[in-house]
């Protein structure tokens, strides 16, 4: 079965602080999503990466950056996290056009 | 991508058939219809896909209108553990995923 491994389940930042979500895949899949999820608002795309040093904006990607220095790695990072960016983090990763496989997430307040 | 359209809530009998609808009459021929499950602080599970026939795995089963505007997830015998939000998807690259709220399905014991 494919994993994928969120680093952290639950996040405490403050505001302004730089803050770095991880996640990492172990089926070699070329492509790797970001989404954030909301209540009333479902999964939102961020930004996907389908291949190493590639991206992609998803749909919400101001105050997001991303990294994919190696294949199974892919990194959101919040530049100065302000309290709106509180939410559940999802990523997700996927084979050609297989189905996207998600990890179980970060739940990440920024007070 | 095709917009979809499930009901918000839904509920049903333990050890029944659930039937899980969706309308996705926007979908265009090369889009496949997804389908994916949320269980309460976990990611979504990937459950099954289609793109013109029916499909059927060890977890349930996807029914495809002939003019593909619809689908339906059965899940056989419901158990309280197929509790869950389950979200239908239309998409034909797999790489523009379109969450929207989907249907909250309570299996009542």
């Amino acid at each position: 079965d494919v994993k994928v491994t969120q680093s952290s389940r639950y996040l405490v930042k403050r505001t302004g602080e730089k803050v770095f979500l991880e996640c990492v895949q172990d089926m070699d899949h070329e492509n790797m999503f970001w989404y954030r999820q909301d209540p009333g608002l479902g999964l939102r795309l961020i930004y996907f990466s389908y291949d190493v040093k590639m991206k992609e904006k998803g749909d919400i990607p101001e105050g997001y950056s991303v990294s994919r220095e190696k294949k199974e790695r892919f990194s959101l990072i919040l530049e100065s996290a302000s309290t709106n960016q509180t939410s559940m983090y999802l990523c997700a990763s996927k084979y050609g056009y297989q189905p996207q496989h998600f990890g179980d997430g970060t739940r990440l307040s920024i007070l | 991508d095709a917009k979809t359209t499930q009901p918000p809530s839904m509920d049903c009998a333990e050890g029944r058939a659930a039937n899980l609808p969706c309308n996705h009459s926007t979908i265009s021929g090369n889009e496949y219809v997804y389908w994916y499950r949320q269980i309460h602080s976990q990611g979504p599970q990937y459950i099954i896909h289609g793109l013109k026939n029916n499909e059927t795995n060890e977890m349930a089963s996807l029914i495809i209108t002939e003019d593909r505007k619809s689908s339906t997830l059965i899940l056989p015998h419901a158990t309280l553990r197929d509790t869950a939000v389950y979200y239908c998807i239309g998409d034909w690259t797999g790489n523009q995923f379109y969450f929207g709220t989907g249907t909250s399905l309570t299996v009542i014991p």
